[in-house]
């Protein structure tokens, strides 16, 4: 089945680093996203990707979508203490049935 | 109005009994979906329906029933309760495939 590769599964930076994540798959897919989780919350979407090569920013956040459309970043910058979370990717294939494929999230931790 | 609204937050209860989650999103969304999180935080998911219909069913243990009694609403039913079905239970749902999901905030099932 398909799977998404994320990792390290913690990171630890300090309050104004900035901080890039990467998720690799072993499949194409032809949707990226990028969820925030925080405590006792559901994941929320940060950014969408839909297109191969595309560079979104959403505040100080900034997401490609790869172009061998297996591979998507997330990069923070000026990180603050409010962007502790998960952050998980999420790839879609096409198709009405498609489903929504987590990778395994990675941990953020910011240090004041 | 929370778009996606879960109940209960928390639920405890014994092994063998039967517990029912239920899910309702007011955002109009045609697809709706239910993902297990693991003590690791991996998210799977187990059924999506769209318009009340079955479209995805994942390996999933029969003691587990999804009903949709419309579009705007979708249950689910555990059956024989088991100590591993001890998760957090996310609903979600979408509009289109590959315009990301909106996540409700979890019903955290412990069972002892």
């Amino acid at each position: 089945g398909q799977q998404l590769n994320q990792s390290p599964q913690s990171m630890f930076i300090q309050e104004g680093e900035d901080v890039s994540m990467n998720c690799t798959s072993s499949s194409i897919f032809n949707t990226w996203l990028w969820y925030k989780q925080e405590p006792g919350e559901g994941p929320v979407l940060l950014i969408a990707l839909y297109k191969a090569g595309e560079l979104t920013s959403n505040g100080r956040l900034t997401a490609q979508f790869g172009i061998t459309r297996k591979d998507s970043f997330l990069n923070i910058s000026a990180s603050i203490p409010s962007d502790v979370g998960i952050y998980f990717c999420a790839g879609q294939a096409t198709g009405a049935n498609s489903k929504l494929t987590f990778g395994k999230g990675i941990t953020l931790s910011v240090r004041p | 109005d929370t778009a996606v609204s879960q109940t209960p937050k928390y639920l405890v209860t014994q092994m063998g009994n039967d517990k029912s989650i239920k899910c309702e999103q007011n955002l109009g969304h045609d697809t709706m979906y239910w993902y297990k999180q693991d003590s690791k935080k991996f998210l799977k998911i187990m059924f999506s329906y769209n318009n009340k219909e079955l479209i995805i069913n994942e390996t999933v243990p029969n003691r587990f029933s999804p009903k949709s009694p419309d579009k705007a609403h979708l249950n689910l039913h555990i059956n024989s309760l088991e100590l591993g079905d001890s998760a957090v239970y996310f609903c979600a749902s979408s509009q289109n495939s590959g315009n990301g999901y909106t996540f409700g905030s979890g019903t955290r099932l412990t069972v002892v």
